[in-house]
Order: structure tokens, then C-alpha cells, then sequence
């Protein structure tokens, strides 16, 4: 059971460079979220999805699109990339008040 | 704004010895709440939950007090591996807002 799954792992960017990370989930959740993870901070939600079909900004929203593509994907792009969103990202899923489950997570760094 | 605190330590604490840590939730209608641990540059895995009678699993033990909202995690025979950060987590359900986090609290045990 492969749970949640995020590529890539490691990504390096040049400034105004635009790219897409992926998330997958196999457990038929219904929730999911993006966040980010900077160092001596909490995470910080980007957007998350509360079922199919349907998105909503979180706490960071700009700079950042998602789309939900399925029950199953829930994708992150970053259109303009700008160093400022160096961070860690995380894909997250859960369903009702049940515990969450993350990616491995990926390390963007925008040069 | 549902606000999840902790103390971000770090607490230094000596091999074998007992450690526990407070979680405090603003919203006295929460649910379902959880302890996840966080190792360096890698994603949150869920400890264990917690439920409304308290709840052990080895040398960890999770309480929860409703009518002060807080949440406690017990550590005893503390060991090495135990070394992380624990993050605070509440899950009401039902999307972005439902699902909390603590900033964590950073674990270091010493030998």
C-alpha cells in the first residue's frame, strides 16, 4: 500500500521557471492539501481539496495553482517561480476527522 | 482562527529518563486529535491518536484533558531514536479548516 505518493523529491528552479509537483493517494480519500515547510516554521497550508472537484486557498496561497484531477491526484504548479518558495512541500490526505497522511515530501530550491 | 500551541523546546533530556509535553486547542468542540513525530527534513508520521479515556502504546502514553483543551504526550524510557519533533494535530473534519497543527515541540535526547 503505497499511501501518498509526491514527485519529484528534489527539484531546483531558476527564477520565473514554471513547474508542476504531483501527488497521489490510494487510500480513497476525499481530502487533500498542500503545504510548506520552512525552517523554524510549522507548515503552512497552500490549498487543499475537500473532495473531488473542488478547491480552496489556504493560508499561502499566492504564487501557487492546484488542480484536483481525480479522488486520487491533487497537483501543485508553480507558474513563476521565485526564490521565496524555496521550501519543503508537503501532499497531505485524510478522510473526516481521521488522522492525515503525507508524501515524503519535495525539496525545491529557486535559484 | 482555531489556534493549536505548543512549547517549541528544545527540551534536552538524558537517556532513560521520562518527558512530557502539553498541547493546548482553542476550539472546545474538537474532536479528534493526534500526536505525529517529524525527523529532520522528512515528513510527519502519525505516533498515535488520542482518545477521550487516554491511551498508551509502549512508552508512549496520550491524554486529553477537555475541560482545561489540552493534550499531553508522555515519553518514558526515553531512548535515542526518540529524538524528532512532535507536532500537535487536530482534525475536525470537513477540510482546510478542520485540520490544525501545532508548530511541534523539538525532542532532544541525550546519551
Amino acid at each position: 500500500n503505497a499511501g501518498v505518493t509526491q514527485t519529484p523529491k528534489f527539484q531546483v528552479l531558476k527564477t520565473g521557471q514554471s513547474m508542476t509537483l504531483q501527488c497521489a493517494q490510494d487510500m480513497n480519500h476525499n481530502s487533500m492539501y498542500w503545504y510548506r515547510q520552512d525552517p523554524g516554521m510549522g507548515l503552512r497550508l497552500i490549498y487543499y481539496s475537500a473532495s473531488e472537484g473542488t478547491t480552496d486557498k489556504g493560508e499561502v496561497p499566492n504564487g501557487y495553482n492546484v488542480s484536483r484531477l481525480n479522488k486520487r491526484e491533487f497537483s501543485l504548479r508553480l507558474e513563476s517561480a521565485a526564490p521565496s518558495q524555496t521550501s519543503v512541500y508537503f501532499c497531505a490526505s485524510s478522510e473526516g476527522d481521521n488522522e492525515a497522511f503525507f508524501g515524503q515530501g519535495t525539496r525545491l530550491t529557486v535559484v | 482562527r482555531k489556534e493549536v500551541e505548543q512549547d517549541p523546546g528544545p527540551f534536552n533530556v538524558p537517556e532513560g529518563a521520562t518527558v512530557a509535553f502539553n498541547c493546548t486547542y482553542s476550539n472546545s468542540a474538537s474532536q479528534s486529535f493526534f500526536w505525529y513525530r517529524q525527523d529532520c527534513r522528512k515528513e510527519p508520521k502519525l505516533l498515535m491518536s488520542v482518545y477521550s479515556s487516554g491511551n498508551e502504546d509502549g512508552r508512549f502514553t496520550a491524554q486529553l484533558n477537555r475541560a482545561s483543551q489540552y493534550i499531553s504526550l508522555l515519553i518514558r524510557d526515553s531512548k535515542l531514536s526518540d529524538s524528532a519533533t512532535y507536532l500537535c494535530v487536530v482534525n475536525e473534519g470537513g477540510g482546510a479548516d478542520g485540520l490544525t497543527f501545532g508548530k511541534g515541540t523539538h525532542l532532544i535526547i541525550q546519551p
